[in-house]
């Protein structure tokens, strides 16, 4: 496929459990986002991993959030001990690097924590 | 602190009139803007972007305009059809490639 995909598209969680999320950036791209969006909001940027750079974390709200690229593709979003607050859509991106502002999006992945 | 703020949660135009959506921002190292639609249960799709060395940005119906000195910028659409009826984010970074901060968006509804 030419786009960025997500999947699952849609989870359900109780609260306490763990969930990962997956992102298959748009071939040749270099650089993956992470983006959330709750209800009524806008995004909000979680992390960003740039090649073979040390990945920006700053926007993950707690350590119970963590990311992981391997190969310089695929990425996985893990929540450990998920709380009602982490229901929220979340997004990811790619952009073909460094020097390129234009993000790619995902459709998401629409996190409900009961 | 809200960084990037769009102030009109929602607005509603007529079909083939013109559209204005407003994004104000209080980070003067924000040096490159950009517009996405949404729809929904869809990504957020790039619609134009603009650097801060320019004022005014067209690309067919949409045309994006920034003022500096208020820290303000505004898309406009012209003329508005419903099929542009979607939210509308604004986005802010600085430098290349690193995160956007998104505005909340404004929701436009286009009549017939």
């Amino acid at each position: 496929g030419a786009g960025v995909s997500q999947s699952p598209s849609n989870k359900v969680t109780e609260k306490g459990k763990d969930v990962e999320l997956r992102c298959d950036p748009i071939s040749g791209h270099t650089a993956l986002y992470w983006y959330r969006q709750s209800l009524g909001q806008g995004l909000e940027f979680l992390i960003y991993f740039q090649g073979n750079s040390a990945p920006d974390k700053s926007g993950l709200p707690s350590d119970r959030f963590s990311a992981e690229r391997t190969g310089g593709s695929v990425s996985t979003l893990t929540i450990q001990r998920t709380q009602q607050e982490d229901s929220a859509v979340y997004l990811c991106a790619s952009s073909l690097g460094w020097a390129f502002n234009e993000q790619f999006f995902g459709p998401g992945t629409r996190l409900t924590v009961l | 602190d809200q960084q990037v703020k769009q102030n009109s949660p929602s607005l509603s135009v007529q079909e083939g009139r013109i559209s204005i959506l407003n994004c104000d921002y209080t980070n003067s190292m924000f040096d490159y803007f950009l517009w996405y639609k949404k729809y929904p249960a869809e990504g957020p799709t790039f619609l134009i972007s603009i650097s801060s060395i320019k004022d005014k940005n067209e690309d067919g119906r949409f045309t994006v305009f920034l003022n500096k000195s208020a820290k303000h910028l505004s898309l406009h659409i012209v003329p508005s059809q419903p099929g542009d009826s979607a939210v509308y984010f604004c986005a802010a970074t600085v430098g290349q490639g690193g995160k956007l901060i998104f505005g909340q968006g404004t929701e436009l509804s286009v009549k017939p």
